[in-house]
């Protein structure tokens, strides 16, 4: 099993371009979310999603957008790039059950730079 | 005041000691993970837990529901251990984690 795959692994962008970074599961995990990691601060929540169709706001979520059109693929676009979006991105996954909650998995992160 | 702290901010220790990681956190909770980051950046799951203890090889993490309280200790430290410490939970009734800011361990050989 690959695990969560995230692409890229760097990133440099300007200021106003568009980019989609990828998430992709394949361990059939309901619950998948993307997080940016600033110095000082924890991993902070973007958006989540608790199966195919179904994506909500997290604690940052302006300035990305994210679907999941099938279970395995988690994408989140930037749409207009600003430098306060340099950050490194972490996507998860899980099991999601309720109580049955497993433990998270994490992708290997995409450190972008926006100048 | 974050949901999550953790404590201490930074450690430094030298190799083969035993070294204790807290975390507190002021919300309900369904679990409570801890994960760890190596400096290449890759976080991984250490262990998630809703009661009592756990054991993985070197590492045990215990939780205390009442006190809102729990602590990852690490014995016979080793220089792989270096990494930063992650605390999250998982607030009752949601899927949402919310993260401690983290702790970074060095061990010195």
């Amino acid at each position: 099993n690959a695990g969560v795959t995230q692409t890229p692994k760097f990133q440099v962008l300007k200021t106003g371009q568009s980019m989609t970074l990828q998430c992709a599961q394949d361990m059939n995990h309901e619950y998948m979310s993307w997080y940016r990691q600033d110095p000082g601060m924890g991993l902070r929540l973007i958006h989540y999603s608790v199966g195919a169709g179904i994506t909500d706001q997290g604690e940052v979520p302006n300035g990305y957008n994210v679907s999941r059109s099938t279970t395995e693929d988690f994408p989140l676009r930037l749409l207009l790039a600003a430098p306060s979006q340099t950050s490194v991105y972490f996507c998860a996954s899980s099991y999601s059950a309720g109580l049955s909650a497993t433990e998270a998995f994490f992708g290997q992160g995409t450190r972008l730079t926006v100048v | 005041k974050n949901e999550v702290e953790q404590s201490p901010q930074n450690l430094t220790a030298q190799e083969g000691e035993f070294i204790t990681i807290n975390c507190s956190y002021s919300v309900g909770i369904s679990a409570l993970h801890w994960l760890q980051q190596h400096p290449g950046g890759g976080i991984v799951s250490l262990f998630m837990l809703s009661s009592g203890k756990k054991k993985h090889g070197r590492l045990i993490a215990t939780i205390n529901i009442q006190e809102k309280h729990s602590s990852l200790h690490i014995t016979a430290s080793h220089p792989r251990d270096s990494a930063v410490y992650i605390c999250a939970v998982r607030r009752g009734g949601s899927e949402k984690l919310v993260f401690g800011k983290g702790m970074k361990l060095t061990v010195n050989p």
